[in-house]
């Protein structure tokens, strides 16, 4: 299996809402990353977890919670967003984080969020 | 912090060949990416350029030179599924080792 699974492929949410984006892979990978992708802009990391631990928090707003159950499932909880976190919600993997890691990230197809 | 530099949109006929242009500046370099992706999808991984020099593979060929911070993907033999954004992404050495994205270019490629 050579591949990230993100659910749901699109998702519409009202401002009062609490939903989760999740991922999965099955490639060993000890890192795993949420960017966040306006049209025509390039990703945005969010958040990294290696080896289960979040490693990097770019700043995000509170009102989106990761979370790493274990070294296979990646979720993003989501609650009392704006319109203007309507985006692509792209999940990624790789090997480890550091500097081993010189064969390229894996990406999920995407969620595709809209907050109404 | 790093400054990636792309152009924003080429175009190219069926068949031809074309070089998309990278430019970037960062106070450390481990090594840059480049990923093809279309609209709505994921990006997909295509190379990566530690070393100076030209890695190629099938149609499509990498460039680095790290003294110019300079990197170019060349395309050969275009089709029309090469019509996608092409992201350049450089990686800093210590810290996080994250890469940073440039915005892409779009490339169209008509018949």
């Amino acid at each position: 299996d050579t591949e990230v699974t993100q659910t749901p492929k699109h998702l519409v949410m009202g401002m009062t809402n609490k939903k989760s984006l999740k991922c999965e892979q099955h490639m060993g990978h000890r890192a795993m990353y949420w960017y966040k992708q306006k049209a025509k802009k390039p990703p945005e990391l969010m958040f990294v977890y290696s080896y289960e631990k979040l490693s990097i928090n770019e700043s995000v707003p509170s009102r989106f919670s990761p979370e790493c159950p274990n070294s296979s499932l990646l979720n993003l909880h989501l609650h009392a967003l704006q319109p203007e976190d309507s985006a692509l919600y792209l999940c990624a993997s790789s090997q480890d984080q550091g500097q081993a890691t010189n064969y390229g990230y894996t990406f999920g197809s995407g969620t595709r969020l809209t907050v109404v | 912090g790093q400054n990636i530099d792309q152009p924003t949109e080429m175009t190219a006929t069926e068949g031809a060949i074309v070089q998309i242009n990278c430019t970037y500046q960062t106070s450390g370099f481990n090594g840059l990416f480049w990923y093809q992706q279309h609209a709505g999808e994921a990006p997909t991984f295509l190379s990566y350029n530690v070393l100076d020099g030209l890695e190629e593979k099938g149609r499509f060929s990498s460039f680095l030179s790290r003294s110019k911070g300079y990197s170019y993907l060349l395309l050969k033999e275009l089709q029309m599924k090469d019509s996608a954004s092409y992201l350049c992404a450089v990686r800093r050495s210590g810290g996080s080792y994250i890469p940073t994205f440039g915005r892409g270019t779009s490339l169209i490629v008509h018949p």
